[in-house]
């Protein structure tokens, strides 16, 4: 069946550092790939996606590329702002056509940024 | 705009209790969705359903019934709740894009104890 593994957490940064958060998955033919954010008390919202091999996904200068030859999807942002402190999930479809709302999800990744 | 709306935020169960979670969307998505939240495991989906009158079991469907009598409405029913069911539940919605990566809209969850 299908997995997708996160890099174990909490992450803690410093304001205008670098983030990563790595994320690789085992699923059969072509699934499409997102990262899900939650902030503290709410539900999870969409961050970006990408649905093909080599396709970059980018939001709120977060980005992310799907990569088929190593099975991963790693979230990167190059300077992190205190308003980004929440918990990341990384999560695919099935292949071949929609996914009816049924997602497999990693673990999350808590994600703190200090001033 | 209320997007998904989850009822109640938060309860508080006796063992053997039974009790229905809420969940209703405005946006006349065809796809509904039920996940539980549990510390280091991620979103795991309780049951989803594709329509009215159409629900499947997804990954962890024991304990948990539903039905889908209207598009808006998809409430979740603990038939006799257990301690294991201690978790936080969210519902989701949405809808086929061209058949890939749809994006998925979530409440705000019901935080459930269950003594």
């Amino acid at each position: 069946g299908n997995s997708v593994t996160q890099m174990e957490g909490p992450v803690t940064l410093s304001e205008e550092a670098f983030l990563t958060i790595n994320c690789t998955y085992t699923a059969t033919g072509y699934p499409s790939l997102f990262w899900y954010v939650q902030y503290p008390g709410e539900g999870l919202q969409l961050l970006l996606k990408a649905t093909k091999a080599d396709d970059k996904g980018s939001n709120k200068g977060f980005e992310a590329t799907y990569r088929k030859e190593t099975t991963s999807f790693h979230l990167e942002k190059g300077s992190v702002q205190v308003s980004d402190s929440a918990v990341y999930f990384c999560a695919l479809s099935s292949s071949g056509g929609t996914s009816y709302g049924k997602l497999t999800f990693g673990q999350g990744t808590i994600l703190t940024v200090h001033p | 705009n209320a997007g998904v709306t989850q009822t109640p935020k938060f309860q508080v169960l006796k063992t053997g209790q039974s009790m229905t979670l809420q969940c209703a969307q405005d946006m006349n998505h065809e796809y509904m969705s039920w996940y539980r939240q549990d510390p280091g495991m991620g979103l795991r989906l309780i049951h989803y359903s594709v329509g009215a009158g159409i629900t499947d079991q997804g990954e962890v469907p024991n304990g948990y019934n539903v039905s889908r009598s209207t598009t808006e409405d998809f409430p979740l029913r603990l038939l006799s709740a257990a301690p294991s069911q201690t978790s936080v539940y969210f519902c989701a919605s949405s809808y086929s894009v061209r058949g890939r990566g749809e994006k998925l809209f979530f409440g705000s969850g019901t935080q459930l104890s269950v003594l």
